[in-house]
């Protein structure tokens, strides 16, 4: 089975602090997404990776950045929270290729910042 | 306008009632076409793509018209651990990277 983990189901920050949010796939894929819900809005997509070190920007990425140093992980990254950021972080992975329809999501991790 | 448009809902029915979703997307581009199902405060997972010819699985069928742009799932006698939300979610290519766009969802409660 695929699985994707995050580093934390439930997060509280404060306003001005640096957030990392890591995701950790173990099946090889290529491309990895970083996604937040909100209520109303739906998934929306903050930035996705489709190789290590490569990035993209999605619909979203102001106030967040990214890395992928290594295959497996996808790491989010806000330099300094605001309220606004206060939403649940879904990271996804897919390969290359193939079912790329089949996004496989981590639990999601659920960011409060006061 | 959203790329991808869904009624919320609630969708409230009794178990063994046939309910139907709809989506409509903007982006006549659009290449593929899919159903996710969202448990309360889980993650997305894929329930079944959407093709051209409309698909089955099971008490579940997906319908696409592309000329309309829309979208449908229609859920066959309901049981109750169909409740979800469900997401219409589209794959659009855009600057060379193909994406996935997602409905906001429609939530489904079947009741006893």
């Amino acid at each position: 089975d695929v699985k994707v983990t995050q580093s934390s189901r439930y997060l509280v920050k404060r306003t001005g602090e640096k957030v990392f949010l890591e995701c950790v796939q173990d099946m090889d894929h290529e491309n990895m997404f970083w996604y937040r819900q909100d209520p109303g809005l739906g998934l929306r997509l903050i930035y996705f990776s489709y190789d290590v070190k490569m990035k993209e920007k999605g619909d979203i990425p102001e106030g967040y950045s990214v890395s992928r140093e290594k295959k497996e992980r996808f790491s989010l990254i806000l330099e300094s929270a605001s309220t606004n950021q206060t939403s649940m972080y879904l990271c996804a992975s897919t390969q290359t290729g193939g079912k790329q329809e089949t996004q496989y999501f981590g639990p999601g991790t659920r960011l409060l910042v006061l | 306008r959203k790329e991808v448009e869904q009624d919320p809902g609630p969708f409230n029915v009794p178990e063994g009632a046939t309910v139907a979703f709809n989506c409509t997307y903007s982006n006549s581009a659009s290449q593929s076409f899919f159903w996710y199902r969202q448990d309360c405060r889980k993650e997305p997972k894929l329930l079944m793509s959407v093709y051209s010819s409309g698909n089955e699985d099971g008490r579940f069928t997906a319908q696409l018209n592309r000329a309309s742009q829309y979208i449908s799932l229609l859920i066959r006698d309901s049981k109750l651990s169909d409740s979800a939300t469900y997401l219409c979610v589209v794959n659009t290519k855009n600057t060379g990277f193909q994406k996935l766009v997602f409905g906001t969802g429609t939530r489904l409660l079947v009741s006893p």
